[in-house]
């Protein structure tokens, strides 16, 4: 099965800050890989698809990256609203472990 | 517009059954290309992907919960339905029902539209 590994697991910053979280796979997953944004006591919010495709609605400053083995999710400038709880998702075609996530990286302000 | 609406217990004893309806608002579930998966979530913790069924009676399963789940629609209702046996405090989550969407090439990878979430305690 493959694993996702996240980091950091948490991260603090401040509004404006560029950001960057890392999403690791144990094997290459070509970029079958989705990023999840979720805030407290809501369910989780699809903003990118296939690597770095991003969602209809999703605003720009969010942006996906990396293919293989190793990815990014990138805020360029950090909103308020954008502190929140984020995952990878894995899609596996082959497996029966079809679908796995992150851990999650927990973003604070700082 | 499509929307899901997750029902059930909110409080299970050990070794019990637990059954969660999925409501699913939209195209028929018959519809080809509709995929709903469950999704679970324990307190604190991340998600954890559990079960998927197809437009057409396909279904999918976590392998290390598969001897415990048993994923079923009932098409006149439009409803996507979850039973967990043998249910543990470690089953304890919010149990999310999600659309699954594809990004091309005929895979459904992704879980572009979620219910709210229902709470489930094993106690």
């Amino acid at each position: 099965d493959i694993q996702m590994t996240q980091s950091p697991s948490t991260l603090s910053a401040s509004v404006g800050d560029r950001v960057t979280i890392t999403c690791r796979a144990s094997q290459s997953i070509d970029t079958w890989l989705a990023w999840y944004q979720q805030k407290p006591g809501t369910a989780p919010r699809l903003l990118i698809s296939k690597a770095s495709t991003l969602q209809s609605g999703v605003p720009s400053r969010f942006s996906g990256g990396g293919s293989g083995t190793e990815f990014t999710l990138t805020i360029s400038s950090l909103l308020p609203d954008d502190f929140a709880t984020y995952y990878c998702q894995h899609y596996d075609p082959y497996s029966s472990y079809k679908y796995s996530f992150g851990q999650g990286t927990r973003l604070e302000i700082k | 517009q499509v929307t899901l609406r997750e029902s059930g217990p909110a409080l299970v004893k050990p070794t019990q059954t637990l059954t969660l309806t999925c409501s699913f608002s939209g195209p028929s579930l018959n519809t080809r290309g509709v995929c709903v998966s469950w999704i679970r979530q324990p307190p604190g913790q991340a998600l954890e992907w559990l079960a998927r069924i197809d437009w057409d009676d396909d279904k999918y399963y976590s392998p290390s919960l598969k001897p415990r789940l048993t994923i079923s629609k009932d098409t006149s209702k439009n409803q996507v339905l979850l039973t967990v046996t043998n249910m543990d405090t470690a089953d304890t989550a919010t149990y999310f029902c999600a659309r699954i969407k594809s990004s091309g090439g005929g895979a459904w990878d992704v879980f572009d539209i979620w219910g709210q979430g229902t709470v489930v305690t094993v106690s």
